[in-house]
């Protein structure tokens, strides 16, 4: 079962270069999530996406994009790389109201 | 908009040994649900346990059991018979229940480091 995986698990960036993090789920869930990590912070939520085709602001959106043009993937882009983005990306799924499903985790590094 | 608290940002406990973690939360809403994950340096999130704030039962499996005490909403994790697999992060977490109009995600406490000694 590969359930939630994360593409890709670590990845350096120059400051101002972009990246997108590409998240796929094989369970059929409607819901998906990214969150960010960052140490004493617990985890934090960017954006989520409620079905194909939607996507809504988390606590702290500033920054990122989000597409979900398919209901198994929830890419989260960077566009312009800061070292305040330097964290750790954790994409989630779920059928909504309920727990949440979480992939392996990106290490990203913004230098 | 609803907060978690857990306090306690590292314990200690013997292997074998029974050990609490705290965890506080502040909601308006009256259907929820509420979360213990385990985060080991693997970095991999493990659902340990889930309440749903309608059931008076706590919940339990296997060695882990949680006091959930909804009124004062409090909401915390033992670990019975400690072993050293155990040691990792510990974070507690509320999402809405289906009333609540909305599957915004969890929100998260800043976790509890807990250390076995063998």
């Amino acid at each position: 079962n590969a359930g939630v995986t994360q593409t890709p698990k670590f990845r350096v960036l120059k400051t101002g270069q972009s990246m997108t993090l590409l998240c796929a789920q094989d369970m059929n869930h409607e819901y998906m999530y990214w969150y960010r990590q960052d140490p004493g912070m617990g985890l934090r939520l960017i954006h989520y996406s409620v079905g194909e085709g939607t996507t809504a602001k988390g606590e702290v959106p500033d920054g990122y994009n989000v597409s979900r043009l398919k209901k198994q993937n929830f890419l989260l882009g960077l566009e312009s790389a800061a070292p305040s983005q330097t964290s750790v990306y954790f994409c989630a799924s779920g059928q909504g109201y309920t727990e949440a499903f979480f992939g392996q985790g990106t290490r990203l590094t913004v230098v | 908009a609803q907060t978690v608290t857990q306090s306690q940002p590292e314990m200690s406990v013997q292997e074998a040994e029974t050990v609490t973690l705290s965890c506080t939360y502040d909601t308006s809403e009256s259907d929820y649900y509420l979360f213990w994950y385990k985060q080991p340096p693997s970095r991999q999130m493990i659902l340990v346990i889930r309440q749903e704030a309608y059931k008076q039962q706590n919940a339990t499996e296997n060695r882990f059991s949680v006091n959930f005490q909804k009124a004062a909403k409090s909401f915390s994790l033992k670990i019975s018979d400690s072993q050293l697999g155990d040691a990792a992060m510990y974070f507690c977490a509320f999402t809405k229940g289906r009333s609540g109009g909305g599957a915004d995600g969890l929100t998260f406490g800043k976790g509890t480091h807990l250390i076995i000694q063998p």
